[in-house]
């Protein structure tokens, strides 16, 4: 098995960028999806792969990945953005999906 | 339009069992890989189980092996999750989720969520 480690916490002033991570051995063979959860809500799919935006997702958020690090970025934040964020992959053997431990993002 | 509803939560004593749906529409559901996802209380998500569209291969995570079981009726657009042996920490919103893409045999990219179903294990 493996891990994927994010970080708890991450604040934004509105209109800035922010940059969240994922770290996990993992991703170094899979690359990571990204899901957005408000308070209340079912997690929603905003990433996927290298950089692909699910259909509805805006243009502000985007994706990358080095070595063992996918990084989620918003460019110029907006008050709705303010919300959980999760990564997931498949794990080290390719037979189970992990999740980070998600990174509460605000807006400032 | 994508649609998953689950049901079959509520309150149960540990030891005991429930049996979760989750009833698809908008897509033919035998040709995606499926899972479930639950998040306890003010926790992270946690994948618990995955499946192929056909059903023959099934993915569990090791601490619910041999008590939560993951499966489907393509004929009738449902996935189930059947919780046996429940404990406390099997507590939490129990989410089902479709896979992005068409016949992978594991759920890779988690497109669509259910808006989840409570199960609260407690005497």
């Amino acid at each position: 098995s493996s891990e994927l480690t994010q970080d708890p916490a991450v604040s934004v002033a509105l209109g800035q960028t922010v940059r969240i991570t994922c770290q996990g051995d993992s991703l170094r063979i899979y690359y990571a999806s990204w899901y957005q959860q408000r308070p209340g809500q079912a997690p929603v799919f905003v990433m996927y792969g290298k950089n692909n935006r699910p259909s509805g997702i805006p243009d502000r958020f985007s994706g990358s990945s080095s070595g063992n690090t996918a990084s989620l970025t918003i460019t110029g934040a907006q008050a709705e953005d303010e919300a959980d964020y999760y990564c997931n992959s498949r794990d080290s053997s390719g037979n189970l999906l992990i999740f980070g431990g998600g990174t509460k993002l605000t807006v400032l | 339009e994508v649609q998953l509803l689950e049901s079959g939560g509520g309150l149960v004593q540990p030891g005991g069992s429930l049996r979760l749906s989750c009833a698809a529409s908008g897509f033919t559901l035998r040709n995606y890989a499926m899972s479930w996802v639950r998040q306890a209380p003010g926790k992270g998500l946690e994948w618990v189980a995955g499946i192929s569209g056909s059903g023959a291969d099934t993915y569990h995570l090791d601490p619910v092996k041999g008590r939560l079981t993951i499966s489907r009726d393509n004929s009738k657009n449902t996935l189930f999750l059947q919780m046996d042996s429940l404990r406390a920490e099997d507590t939490g919103i129990y989410y089902c989720a479709r896979d992005l893409s068409m016949n992978r045999l594991l759920p890779e990219h988690l497109a669509y969520w259910g808006q989840g179903t409570l199960v609260t294990v407690s005497s």
